[in-house]
């Protein structure tokens, strides 16, 4: 079955600390990634997706993916954080079948110390 | 362009009440997808809808029931409403549900159910 494991529940981080958040999937094909941020109160907002070629994906605020079939991982990552970057970060997997099923981790809350 | 909107954006039922959600797609969007979101079980798929026709749906009671009108737009209702739908409604609109669009979520409509 498809999933997908967010190892961490709540990271903090310093501004202007990098960051990495880990995203692990378990699909059987070659999957379609995404990774979506949300603030307190709001609904989701894309920041990145993957669906083939080049296996480093830029996205909006700063923020980029890496895609690596041998670790089935999708790990973010922004060299350095803002203090409006504490959010609450999830990585999807498109599910098998389409029409639009995400498959969503768990989430990682991200703090960001002054 | 406008948003994916949801309304109400807050409500209070009691259980064993009903209740009906709604959800505007972004213009020229034909696909509207509905997720659950909880503490416990995180985002969940509930359905999706396609040209007034669902083409997928998630692992959820038949009290969970969805439509869509030919404008795109799009309503969920829960019948008989259980403590355990407390949540909150996330919809997702795109252009066709295919596995490679982007899904562009609206801010979620919060229920509680006392």
């Amino acid at each position: 079955a498809q999933s997908v494991t967010q190892p961490d529940i709540h990271i903090t981080v310093s501004e202007g600390a990098s960051l990495e958040l880990r995203c692990n999937y378990s699909y059987g094909a070659t999957p379609y990634l995404f990774w979506y941020v949300q603030s307190p109160g709001q609904g989701l907002q894309l920041l990145l997706k993957y669906f083939s070629g080049d296996t480093l994906v830029q996205g909006i605020k700063g923020f980029e993916a890496e895609f690596k079939r041998s670790q089935s991982s999708f790990n973010l990552r922004k060299p350095s954080v803002h203090w409006s970057d504490a959010a609450e970060y999830f990585c999807a997997v498109g599910a098998s079948g389409g029409y639009n099923k995400l498959i969503f981790g768990a989430g990682t809350r991200l703090a960001v110390h002054p | 362009k406008a948003g994916v909107t949801q309304t109400p954006r807050y409500l209070i039922k009691t259980r064993g009440q009903q209740v009906t959600l709604s959800c505007s797609p972004i213009s020229g969007h034909r696909s509207v997808s509905w997720y659950q979101q909880t503490p416990g079980q995180g985002l969940q798929f509930l359905f999706e809808y396609f040209s007034e026709t669902q083409r997928n749906k998630g692992n959820f009671p038949g009290r969970f029931s969805g439509r869509q009108f030919s404008n795109s737009r799009s309503e969920m209702n829960v019948s008989t409403l259980e403590l355990g739908d407390s949540a909150l409604y996330l919809c997702a609109s795109s252009l066709d549900g295919s596995s490679t669009d982007t899904q562009y979520f609206g801010p979620g409509t919060r229920l509680t159910v006392l």
